[in-house]
């Protein structure tokens, strides 16, 4: 399978603890996403990394979060001290960073991982 | 601040038929969108997408309709079949942004009957 992973795919936790979400995406693209999904709602973009650099995490929910790409290759994404409200879907999605003949960039399509299922208690 | 609407939160459609997904948006700076699908337990999953500077865009049972001057797409899907079932959701993205983040809409889920 050459998609993109993430593990787990599922995590129960209690308040206040730390938890870690594995996601590696597919083996060419050099662009790697963070997203949040809540019930009834779309994914909401959390950040971004272009290869080990991450170039946007504004959209970080607090500073109990933080992702790392340390390799370029698989990321990270952690939240610290849990609260009842991170319960949530986290989605990963990868793309290639593209550019057609005339270096322009076009359009880029996001693939999506299964996702890691968090419940806080 | 949800610049990308779906209004219709289900519809249900019988198997042969066509179904009809709306999606507006309210940011003019959007040129590329995307439409995803999502079963349960499981990530969305690309379907079609189209450039601003196309207005449809086919691949299979699958057209994606785009009307620049109302801020709005619709994505058909002809015939409907009972795989179909899944939540669709559109999202919208500005290729000036250095980072491509997309921006998605709520969700629609479908359902095909018999």
């Amino acid at each position: 399978d050459t998609g993109v992973s993430q593990d787990p795919r599922h995590k129960i936790t209690k308040r206040g603890q730390n938890v870690t979400f594995r996601c590696d995406p597919i083996s060419e693209h050099n662009r790697l996403y963070w997203y949040r999904q809540t019930l009834g709602q779309g994914p909401e973009f959390l950040t971004y990394f272009q290869n080990e650099a991450q170039l946007e995490k504004s959209r970080l929910l607090s500073d109990r979060f933080s992702a790392e790409r340390p390799k370029g290759s698989f990321s990270t994404l952690e939240i610290q001290r849990t609260e009842q409200g991170d319960s949530a879907m986290y989605l990963c999605a990868s793309s290639l960073r593209n550019r057609d003949l005339n270096f322009r960039r076009v359009g880029e399509t996001q693939y999506f991982g299964p996702g890691t299922r968090l419940l806080v208690l | 601040d949800q610049q990308v609407k779906q209004n219709s939160p289900s519809l249900s459609v019988q198997e042969g038929r066509i179904s009809i997904l709306n999606c507006d948006y309210t940011n003019s700076m959007f040129d590329y969108f995307l439409w995803y699908k999502k079963y349960p337990a499981e990530g969305p999953t690309f379907l079609i997408s189209i450039s601003s500077i196309k207005d449809k865009n086919e691949d299979g049972r699958f057209t994606v309709f785009l009307n620049k001057s109302a801020k709005h797409l619709s994505l058909h899907i002809v015939p409907s079949q009972p795989g179909d079932s899944a939540v669709y959701f559109c999202a919208a993205r500005r290729t000036t942004d250095s980072w491509g983040k997309l921006q998605f809409g709520a969700g629609t889920q479908v359902v095909v009957t018999p």
